[in-house]
């Protein structure tokens, strides 16, 4: 089982603040996603980063892949009531296996 | 269907019985995967299918958890002589296949009493 760690595991926060979540690995991993989930939903994909190194930007959210592809990172900028939910990294293995993180739990204070 | 449906939505057993859980993928979805997530937590692997290879079962838990898929579409858990610990929300999802984005069903909320 791949293990991906998450930091941090809560963040309470005021709106409009900056914040940074951080995903990492001792494996390598084809592609790494981001998703977003709600109470009693089901997780929603946010993004997919493919290449060491990638930068994709989503209006206030930045995701960066590391260059070794073993960790990744998600950046919001100027945080909103809405952003609030239940973060996860998950990495796709070389068997086409998806494999997630241990969460991050954001919670921006109006 | 539109998305991946998991049914039920809620399970409450006692310990001891057997329970099966249900997931109709998205059609044409060639991978399948089970997931548990306690509460809060990030989500635990449990077995992947993928087309008709054989599936990775590396994430069962112990030897009372199994798990089929039929033609290549519905999927389903069981959980054999349930336990407490066994309480938590299983989550199915499915993607078309490798880079894409993976659609999850809304669980299943097993108690175990």
């Amino acid at each position: 089982t791949q293990l991906l760690e998450q930091s941090p595991q809560f963040l309470s926060i005021q709106e409009g603040e900056n914040l940074t979540v951080y995903c990492n690995s001792s494996s390598v991993f084809s592609s790494l996603q981001w998703y977003r989930q709600e109470p009693g939903e089901g997780p929603v994909l946010l993004v997919t980063v493919v290449t060491g190194g990638e930068v994709k930007k989503l209006k206030r959210l930045t995701f960066q892949f590391g260059d070794a592809r073993k960790d990744s990172s998600l950046h919001i900028t100027a945080a909103q009531p809405g952003d609030t939910g239940l973060y996860l990294c998950a990495g796709l293995t070389g068997a086409n296996n998806l494999f997630f993180g241990t969460g991050t739990r954001l919670t921006v204070i109006p | 269907g539109a998305g991946v449906s998991q049914s039920p939505s809620n399970k409450v057993t006692e310990k001891g019985k057997d329970v099966e859980l249900r997931c109709d993928p998205i059609s044409g979805h060639t991978a399948l995967y089970w997931y548990r997530q306690s509460l809060g937590q990030g989500l635990e692997f449990l077995i992947y299918f993928q087309g008709n290879s054989a599936p990775d079962k590396s994430g069962l838990p112990s030897d009372r958890f199994s798990a089929e898929r039929t033609g290549g579409s519905v999927s389903t858990l069981t959980i054999q002589r349930t336990q407490q610990e066994d309480s938590a929300v299983y989550l199915c999802a499915s993607s078309l296949w490798v880079y894409t984005e993976a659609f999850f069903g809304q669980g299943t909320r097993l108690t175990v009493v």
